[in-house]
């Protein structure tokens, strides 16, 4: 069954800190790659979304994501966070005819 | 512009009693549309979803119903709820495509008690 990991549950970093977050799937094939945030009290909103062509993708907010298929891999990345920053971040993949299967998340908190 | 309502966005309920949590989209026609529930660690599981009126597909066999009376109407049900109904349930829509942008709605808070 196709499944999306997310390695980090709880990520804690200072402002102007470089940010990482893991995204490992485990389909086959073509797949389609997203990342979602949702921050305190708003909806959950797209951040980048991957398809084909370049593989490092760029999203809103200067945040970036490369897809590695050698690695099953789409990581997010930005390269100094920001307190508005702290959020929860969704990685989740889908390929044809299937459904988003989304990641369990990972906490961000970016401390002042 | 689209936007994504859910109703209510809080409710408690007693266990055995009926539940109906209300989506609806404006500004598109004929969306995808679906229903998760968001479990702490868990991620954002997906509980049924629907691509036309009356059209409904579930993903996990549960103590859950959907249905979608209108075009942009999508209405998930129990008759009895449990214990572990409770969480955090999301609706959201997409365009027909795969690669198309989930949006979702503002989420329903539901405790079982």
């Amino acid at each position: 069954a196709q499944s999306v990991s997310q390695h980090n549950h709880h990520v804690i970093l200072s402002e102007a800190a470089s940010l990482e977050l893991g995204c490992n799937y485990s389909y086959g094939g073509t797949v389609n790659l997203f990342w979602y945030v949702q921050y305190p009290g708003q909806h959950l909103q797209l951040l980048l979304k991957y398809f084909s062509g370049d593989p490092l993708v760029k999203g809103i907010k200067g945040f970036e994501a490369e897809f590695i298929k050698s690695k099953f891999s789409f990581n997010l990345r930005k390269p100094s966070v920001q307190w508005s920053d702290t959020a929860e971040y969704f990685c989740a993949a889908n390929n044809a005819g299937n459904m988003l299967t989304f990641g369990g998340g990972t906490r961000l908190m970016v401390k002042p | 512009s689209q936007t994504i309502h859910q109703w209510p966005a809080t409710l408690v309920q007693p266990v055995g009693s009926p539940l109906s949590l209300e989506c609806t989209v404006e500004g598109t026609s004929n969306p995808n549309l679906y229903w998760y529930r968001q479990a702490a660690g868990r991620g954002l599981q997906l509980l049924f979803y629907s691509v036309g009126i009356g059209q409904i597909s579930s993903e996990v066999p549960q103590n859950l119903s959907a249905s979608r009376p209108q075009d942009r109407q999508f209405i998930l049900s129990s008759k009895k709820l449990l214990l572990s109904d409770s969480g955090f349930y999301l609706c959201a829509w997409s365009g027909g495509g795969m690669i198309d942008e989930q949006f979702f709605g503002p989420g329903t808070r539901l405790t079982v008690l």
